[in-house]
Protein backbone atom coordinates (compact mmCIF):
# COMPACT_ATOMS: atom_id res chain seq x y z
CA UNK A 1 0.00 0.00 0.00
CA UNK A 2 1.14 3.79 -1.04
CA UNK A 3 1.58 5.90 2.46
CA UNK A 4 2.66 9.06 0.29
CA UNK A 5 1.11 10.04 -3.21
CA UNK A 6 2.91 12.83 -4.62
CA UNK A 7 1.15 15.22 -6.93
CA UNK A 8 1.69 16.05 -9.76
CA UNK A 9 2.92 12.90 -11.28
CA UNK A 10 4.76 14.20 -14.21
CA UNK A 11 6.36 17.70 -14.70
CA UNK A 12 8.37 19.42 -17.38
CA UNK A 13 10.10 23.06 -17.12
CA UNK A 14 12.12 24.91 -18.53
CA UNK A 15 16.24 25.02 -17.21
CA UNK A 16 16.11 28.09 -14.59
CA UNK A 17 12.27 28.11 -13.46
CA UNK A 18 11.69 26.33 -10.25
CA UNK A 19 9.80 22.72 -9.92
CA UNK A 20 7.83 22.02 -7.19
CA UNK A 21 5.73 18.92 -6.04
CA UNK A 22 3.64 17.71 -3.63
CA UNK A 23 3.43 14.61 -1.01
CA UNK A 24 0.12 13.68 0.99
CA UNK A 25 0.37 11.14 3.65
CA UNK A 26 -2.09 9.48 6.13
CA UNK A 27 -0.70 8.32 9.12
CA UNK A 28 1.15 10.69 11.67
CA UNK A 29 4.81 10.87 11.09
CA UNK A 30 7.95 11.08 12.89
CA UNK A 31 9.41 12.35 10.05
CA UNK A 32 9.39 12.30 5.62
CA UNK A 33 12.02 12.31 3.67
CA UNK A 34 12.71 12.84 -0.12
CA UNK A 35 14.80 10.70 -2.69
CA UNK A 36 15.11 11.25 -6.66
CA UNK A 37 15.96 8.82 -9.04
CA UNK A 38 17.29 8.99 -12.12
CA UNK A 39 16.10 6.60 -14.64
CA UNK A 40 17.79 3.02 -14.41
CA UNK A 41 19.49 3.97 -11.23
CA UNK A 42 18.82 3.35 -7.05
CA UNK A 43 17.24 6.25 -4.91
CA UNK A 44 19.36 8.88 -4.01
CA UNK A 45 18.23 10.47 -0.26
CA UNK A 46 18.13 14.30 -0.40
CA UNK A 47 16.32 15.60 2.94
CA UNK A 48 14.83 14.22 5.98
CA UNK A 49 12.41 16.97 7.83
CA UNK A 50 10.86 16.02 11.22
CA UNK A 51 7.49 16.38 12.26
CA UNK A 52 8.20 18.91 14.60
CA UNK A 53 10.06 21.07 11.47
CA UNK A 54 8.16 23.18 9.47
CA UNK A 55 10.87 24.30 6.35
CA UNK A 56 13.96 23.33 5.68
CA UNK A 57 16.95 23.94 2.66
CA UNK A 58 19.69 22.11 1.40
CA UNK A 59 21.43 24.09 -1.33
CA UNK A 60 18.89 24.26 -4.00
CA UNK A 61 16.27 22.43 -2.71
CA UNK A 62 13.35 23.68 0.05
CA UNK A 63 11.29 21.18 1.98
CA UNK A 64 8.03 22.51 4.06
CA UNK A 65 5.95 19.98 6.05
CA UNK A 66 2.32 20.84 7.04
CA UNK A 67 1.28 17.89 9.69
CA UNK A 68 -2.24 19.14 10.19
CA UNK A 69 -2.94 18.87 6.51
CA UNK A 70 -0.69 15.38 6.29
CA UNK A 71 1.58 17.34 3.30
CA UNK A 72 4.45 18.32 2.10
CA UNK A 73 6.19 20.01 -0.43
CA UNK A 74 9.46 19.99 -2.09
CA UNK A 75 10.67 22.96 -4.36
CA UNK A 76 13.91 23.25 -6.61
CA UNK A 77 15.23 25.77 -7.48
CA UNK A 78 16.81 27.21 -10.72
CA UNK A 79 16.41 23.62 -12.26
CA UNK A 80 19.05 22.29 -14.54
CA UNK A 81 19.11 19.28 -17.09
CA UNK A 82 20.67 16.81 -14.36
CA UNK A 83 17.24 17.31 -12.58
CA UNK A 84 15.42 15.62 -14.65
CA UNK A 85 14.42 12.49 -12.61
CA UNK A 86 11.85 10.82 -10.75
CA UNK A 87 10.93 12.31 -7.18
CA UNK A 88 9.54 10.09 -4.51
CA UNK A 89 8.44 11.10 -0.54
CA UNK A 90 8.94 8.35 1.73
CA UNK A 91 7.42 8.15 5.73
CA UNK A 92 7.76 5.19 8.36
CA UNK A 93 5.01 3.14 8.66
CA UNK A 94 3.78 0.58 10.85
CA UNK A 95 3.67 -2.57 9.73
CA UNK A 96 1.99 -6.04 11.34
CA UNK A 97 4.59 -8.54 10.55
CA UNK A 98 6.92 -8.24 12.82
CA UNK A 99 5.96 -5.08 14.39
CA UNK A 100 8.22 -2.93 13.29
CA UNK A 101 7.99 0.17 10.83
CA UNK A 102 8.62 0.31 7.01
CA UNK A 103 9.53 2.87 4.98
CA UNK A 104 6.57 3.75 2.69
CA UNK A 105 6.95 5.36 -0.69
CA UNK A 106 4.68 7.20 -3.22
CA UNK A 107 4.48 6.70 -7.15
CA UNK A 108 6.36 9.89 -7.51
CA UNK A 109 6.95 12.47 -9.72
CA UNK A 110 8.22 12.12 -13.13
CA UNK A 111 10.33 15.98 -13.55
CA UNK A 112 11.95 16.53 -16.72
CA UNK A 113 14.09 19.84 -16.93
CA UNK A 114 14.82 21.19 -21.01
CA UNK A 115 17.62 22.74 -21.92
CA UNK B 1 33.79 4.73 0.97
CA UNK B 2 32.20 2.08 -0.81
CA UNK B 3 28.94 2.69 -1.79
CA UNK B 4 26.24 -0.49 -1.92
CA UNK B 5 26.45 -2.32 -4.45
CA UNK B 6 24.14 -5.38 -6.28
CA UNK B 7 24.95 -8.41 -8.44
CA UNK B 8 23.92 -9.33 -11.12
CA UNK B 9 22.62 -6.06 -12.87
CA UNK B 10 20.59 -7.79 -14.87
CA UNK B 11 18.70 -11.20 -15.10
CA UNK B 12 16.77 -12.93 -16.73
CA UNK B 13 14.75 -16.25 -15.39
CA UNK B 14 11.72 -18.35 -16.81
CA UNK B 15 8.45 -19.07 -14.25
CA UNK B 16 9.30 -21.62 -11.45
CA UNK B 17 12.70 -21.07 -11.36
CA UNK B 18 14.44 -19.41 -8.20
CA UNK B 19 16.96 -16.95 -7.91
CA UNK B 20 19.25 -15.53 -5.69
CA UNK B 21 20.32 -11.59 -5.93
CA UNK B 22 23.16 -10.32 -3.71
CA UNK B 23 23.72 -6.85 -2.04
CA UNK B 24 26.59 -5.32 -0.13
CA UNK B 25 26.00 -2.76 2.08
CA UNK B 26 27.79 0.38 2.44
CA UNK B 27 30.77 0.61 4.92
CA UNK B 28 29.70 1.28 8.62
CA UNK B 29 25.73 0.10 7.95
CA UNK B 30 24.46 -2.71 9.76
CA UNK B 31 20.94 -2.39 8.45
CA UNK B 32 20.05 -3.56 4.95
CA UNK B 33 16.55 -3.33 3.57
CA UNK B 34 14.99 -4.63 0.30
CA UNK B 35 12.60 -2.94 -2.13
CA UNK B 36 10.65 -4.09 -5.56
CA UNK B 37 9.81 -1.34 -7.98
CA UNK B 38 8.08 -2.11 -10.67
CA UNK B 39 8.05 0.24 -13.75
CA UNK B 40 6.30 3.82 -12.74
CA UNK B 41 5.76 2.34 -9.41
CA UNK B 42 7.27 3.52 -5.95
CA UNK B 43 9.55 0.92 -4.50
CA UNK B 44 7.60 -1.48 -2.11
CA UNK B 45 9.31 -2.70 0.93
CA UNK B 46 10.28 -6.40 0.92
CA UNK B 47 11.91 -6.86 3.99
CA UNK B 48 15.05 -5.16 6.68
CA UNK B 49 17.41 -7.05 8.33
CA UNK B 50 18.83 -5.83 11.35
CA UNK B 51 22.67 -7.05 12.83
CA UNK B 52 21.85 -10.83 11.07
CA UNK B 53 18.23 -10.69 11.99
CA UNK B 54 14.85 -10.01 10.42
CA UNK B 55 13.31 -6.98 11.14
CA UNK B 56 10.17 -6.49 9.75
CA UNK B 57 8.49 -7.78 6.54
CA UNK B 58 6.02 -6.18 4.10
CA UNK B 59 3.33 -8.01 2.09
CA UNK B 60 5.40 -11.05 0.33
CA UNK B 61 4.32 -13.99 0.01
CA UNK B 62 6.95 -16.59 2.46
CA UNK B 63 8.97 -17.46 -1.22
CA UNK B 64 10.49 -14.45 -0.98
CA UNK B 65 13.53 -15.04 1.42
CA UNK B 66 16.33 -13.54 3.09
CA UNK B 67 19.43 -13.38 4.58
CA UNK B 68 22.48 -11.34 6.24
CA UNK B 69 25.45 -12.04 6.83
CA UNK B 70 28.10 -11.18 9.42
CA UNK B 71 29.54 -8.64 7.74
CA UNK B 72 26.67 -7.12 6.76
CA UNK B 73 26.02 -8.32 3.14
CA UNK B 74 23.04 -9.97 2.35
CA UNK B 75 21.21 -12.04 -0.20
CA UNK B 76 17.09 -11.61 -1.42
CA UNK B 77 16.19 -15.46 -2.41
CA UNK B 78 12.97 -15.62 -4.37
CA UNK B 79 11.20 -19.06 -5.20
CA UNK B 80 8.83 -20.50 -7.51
CA UNK B 81 9.31 -17.08 -9.95
CA UNK B 82 5.87 -16.02 -11.38
CA UNK B 83 5.30 -13.06 -13.96
CA UNK B 84 4.73 -10.25 -11.71
CA UNK B 85 7.92 -10.58 -10.15
CA UNK B 86 9.21 -8.97 -13.08
CA UNK B 87 10.74 -6.03 -11.32
CA UNK B 88 13.83 -4.03 -10.11
CA UNK B 89 15.04 -4.47 -6.62
CA UNK B 90 16.97 -2.82 -5.03
CA UNK B 91 18.82 -2.82 -1.72
CA UNK B 92 19.33 -0.26 0.27
CA UNK B 93 21.75 -0.26 3.22
CA UNK B 94 21.67 2.11 6.49
CA UNK B 95 23.68 3.16 9.73
CA UNK B 96 20.38 2.00 11.82
CA UNK B 97 16.91 0.93 11.52
CA UNK B 98 15.28 4.56 10.90
CA UNK B 99 18.51 6.29 9.38
CA UNK B 100 18.40 7.42 5.41
CA UNK B 101 18.79 4.49 3.34
CA UNK B 102 22.00 4.16 0.68
CA UNK B 103 20.72 2.39 -2.27
CA UNK B 104 22.31 0.43 -4.46
CA UNK B 105 21.32 0.56 -8.57
CA UNK B 106 19.20 -3.05 -8.09
CA UNK B 107 18.91 -5.49 -10.33
CA UNK B 108 16.58 -5.73 -12.89
CA UNK B 109 14.89 -9.17 -12.98
CA UNK B 110 12.83 -10.16 -16.14
CA UNK B 111 10.21 -13.51 -15.92
CA UNK B 112 9.40 -15.18 -19.38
Amino acid sequence: SQQGEEDPQALSIQEGENATMNCSYKTSINNLQWYRQNSGRGLVHLILIRSNEREKHSGRLRVTLDTSKKSSSLLITASRAADTASYFCATYNFQTQGGSEKLVFGKGTKLTVNP
Amino acid sequence: ETGVTQSPTHLIKTRGQQVTLRCSSQSGHNTVSWYQQALGQGPQFIFQYYREEENGRGNFPPRFSGLQFPNYSSELNVNALELDDSALYLCASSAGVKQPQHFGDGTRLSIL
